[in-house]
């Protein structure tokens, strides 16, 4: 079983739209849960974090955390097209292991 | 921009060739990172420099050698590669090792030819 499962998508969505997205993983040390937005031909960058299980939201965007079932999620609300992007989810103890990205199409 | 920035931005090489990834950071932070971003492939973390003092090296090939000469610039010596070290190579920095939040560059795009 992979360290860090993340369905690569692509996932189209019509403006306005929820956004879900998800990941799983193996590891039950991992104490520190992200969640990266990269644009195309642009590095990650960090959209929000959580530290152990719980919600934490910022905006637009919701991250929850159920380390029980080791499974985390972002949602994007009212999602525009410029939330088109790869959405990457990483997580560490005292190392960092990242998914595979989720790629999101926003259409107008 | 994030205050991290790469050259070149993109690159071809052949398998004998040498060439060198330059990276800065201009945000004051301690740690720097070389990632390594394949088609269809988690990030992989390659080297971690603390303070100039590399303080990870997850079992990359001898072909990539890195270099810190300070907390502000960071190297990636390449040489002999293979058509599969073609990727996106990514800096990244932090305030410390263990910190959180990390700041990307954009990434040099390598083509091994």
């Amino acid at each position: 079983q992979k360290e860090v499962e993340q369905d690569p998508g692509p996932l189209s969505v019509p403006e306005g739209a929820i956004v879900s997205l998800n990941c799983t993983y193996s590891n039950s040390a991992f104490q520190y849960f992200m969640w990266y937005r990269q644009y195309s031909r642009k590095g990650p960058e960090l959209l929000m974090y959580t530290y152990s299980s719980g919600n934490k939201e910022d905006g637009r965007f919701t991250a929850q955390v159920d380390k029980s079932s080791k499974y985390i999620s972002l949602f994007i609300r009212d999602s525009q097209p410029s939330d088109s992007a790869t959405y990457l989810c990483a997580m560490r103890n005292n190392r960092l292991a990242f998914g595979k990205g989720n790629q999101v199409v926003v259409i107008p | 921009e994030t205050g991290v920035t790469q050259t070149p931005r993109h690159l071809v090489m052949g398998m004998t060739n040498k060439k060198s990834l330059k990276c800065e950071q201009h945000l004051g932070h301690n740690a720097m990172y070389w990632y390594k971003q394949s088609a269809k492939k988690p990030l992989e973390l390659m080297f971690v420099y603390s303070l100039e003092e590399r303080v990870e090296n997850n079992s990359v090939p001898s072909r990539f050698s890195p270099e810190c000469p300070n907390s502000s610039h960071l190297f990636l010596h390449l040489h002999t590669l293979q058509p599969e070290d073609s990727a996106l190579y990514l800096c990244a920095s932090s305030q410390e090792v263990r910190t959180v939040e990390q700041y990307f560059g954009p990434g040099t795009r390598l083509t091994v030819t």
